[in-house]
């Protein structure tokens, strides 16, 4: 596609509720990462993905939190049991590959009630 | 521990004027960022740099590998350069560990 896209670009959810969010990166990016950002913060890298694979999980903040790419492409975030503290910003970036320039998606922001 | 400080926090000048951000980390790194977070919130990749010195139109990234500095610079400074600028770093992997921002003002 022309960029990275992201869905739903607004979440509102009641606590204890799952949620996916979904990531639609550049069509010929291998590389794909998960940011969260919170209200008046930097981002904070969760997790990333080369192609299918997921050699690093080590910012997903807890055991709630999980995230595929089983073809290589698209990729989902997902929440379970959402918690208030989850309420952020959720980005996807994209990259040619490993090491290269990133190109962020819109993101999601995310509210739990 | 590997930290990524930006200065300054916030920055207001004058249309026209010339701006320095600023960017140090605390050890050896893969590559470096400049990013540009527009007030609608959205994210723009600015440079990606290991070595030397970068130009794109008014906007300049430098970087010192040795003093473990760098630098972005905007020349004839524009109300729409209004925006946060983040610098990320690699420390020798993908995982990208930000700095916390300059948030830049232009005055007309």
């Amino acid at each position: 596609g022309a960029g990275v896209s992201q869905s739903p670009r607004y979440k509102v959810t009641k606590r204890g509720q799952d949620v996916t969010l979904r990531c639609d990166p550049i069509s010929s990016h291998a590389t794909l990462y998960w940011y969260q950002q919170a209200l008046g913060q930097g981002p904070e890298f969760l997790t990333y993905f080369n192609y299918e694979a997921q050699p690093d999980k080590s910012g997903l903040p807890s055991d709630r939190f999980s995230a595929e790419r089983p073809e290589g492409s698209i990729s989902t975030l997902t929440i379970q049991r959402t918690e208030q503290r989850d309420s952020a910003m959720y980005r996807c970036a994209s990259s040619l590959d490993r090491l290269n320039e990133q190109f962020f998606g819109p993101g999601t922001r995310l509210t739990v009630l | 521990k590997n930290e990524v400080e930006q200065s300054p926090q916030n920055l207001t000048a004058q249309e026209g004027e010339f701006i320095t951000i600023n960017c140090s980390y605390s050890v050896g790194i893969s590559a470096l960022h400049w990013l540009q977070q527009h007030p609608g919130g959205g994210i723009v990749s600015l440079f990606m740099l290991s070595s030397g010195k970068k130009k794109h139109g008014r906007l300049i990234a430098t970087i010192n590998i040795q003093e473990k500095h760098s630098s972005l610079h905007i020349t004839a400074s524009h109300p729409r350069d209004s925006a946060v600028y983040i610098c990320a770093v690699n420390f020798g992997n993908e995982k990208l560990t930000f700095g916390t921002g300059t948030r830049l003002t232009i005055i007309p």
